[in-house]
């Protein structure tokens, strides 16, 4: 039902940007988030976007530097990633978020790697 | 920022065995509690939410109880498939925050 594309290898300071295509469920029922997860570690909330409400919100440790954006005429969710460092290495996973039922569904994640 | 804290990092269990796993908010987050279970190169899965309600096609020895700040998922009866991280998150506020983790393995 979500399907990410547009990870790869980029150098520190370059940029990338994420896609989500949702289908089978209606995107604008749901806030959709970007959740990333580094090698070996734990799961981090990065970005989510309400296109019913109009509301954005970034964690602290990608803000200004990453942009969410979304287009439900055509279901697609994006994430523009620039001066990308290499502690953002990482799973990126796309997600529907809906309070009072958490996170579901999940994309199958797509990989950034920030190396020189 | 809510702090959640999943204790212990590591649970050796045998198979049939009961698993208790707890997660603890840095402050109230009331029944705004999520579980996942992630596997191997999968993405995380949705266990429960609400704190204690089953999302659909959970199997029932999965059980999730508490409110506030104490937290708890039980899996009464561990099979084969069980063994994963299993992570906590809290949608009570923003930013959005998740614990740490529990590896639950073979014992």
């Amino acid at each position: 039902q979500l399907l990410e594309s547009g990870g790869g290898l980029v150098q520190p300071g370059g940029s990338l940007r994420l896609s989500c295509a949702a289908s089978g469920f209606t995107f604008n029922t749901y806030a959709m988030i970007w959740v990333r997860q580094a090698p070996g570690k734990g799961l981090e909330w990065v970005s989510s976007l309400d296109v019913g409400s109009n509301s954005i919100h970034y964690a602290d440790s990608v803000r200004g530097r990453f942009t969410v954006s979304g287009d439900s005429s055509r279901n697609t969710l994006h994430l523009q990633m620039n001066s990308l460092r290499v502690e953002d290495t990482a799973v990126y996973y796309c997600a529907g978020y809906k309070y009072r039922y958490g996170i579901d569904p999940w994309g199958q994640g797509t990989l950034v790697s920030v190396s020189s | 920022e809510i702090v959640m804290t999943q204790s212990p990092a590591t649970l050796s269990v045998s198979p049939g065995e009961r698993a208790t796993l707890s997660c603890r908010a840095s402050q109230s987050v009331n029944i705004d509690l999520a579980w996942y279970q992630q596997k191997p190169g999968q993405a995380p899965r949705r266990l429960i939410y609400g704190s204690a309600t089953r999302a659909t096609g959970i199997p029932a020895r999965f059980s999730g109880s508490g409110s506030g700040t104490e937290f708890t998922l039980t899996i009464s009866s561990l099979q084969a498939e069980d063994f994963a991280v299993y992570y906590c998150q809290q949608y009570n506020d923003w930013p959005l925050t998740f614990g740490g983790g529990t590896k639950v393995e073979i014992k």
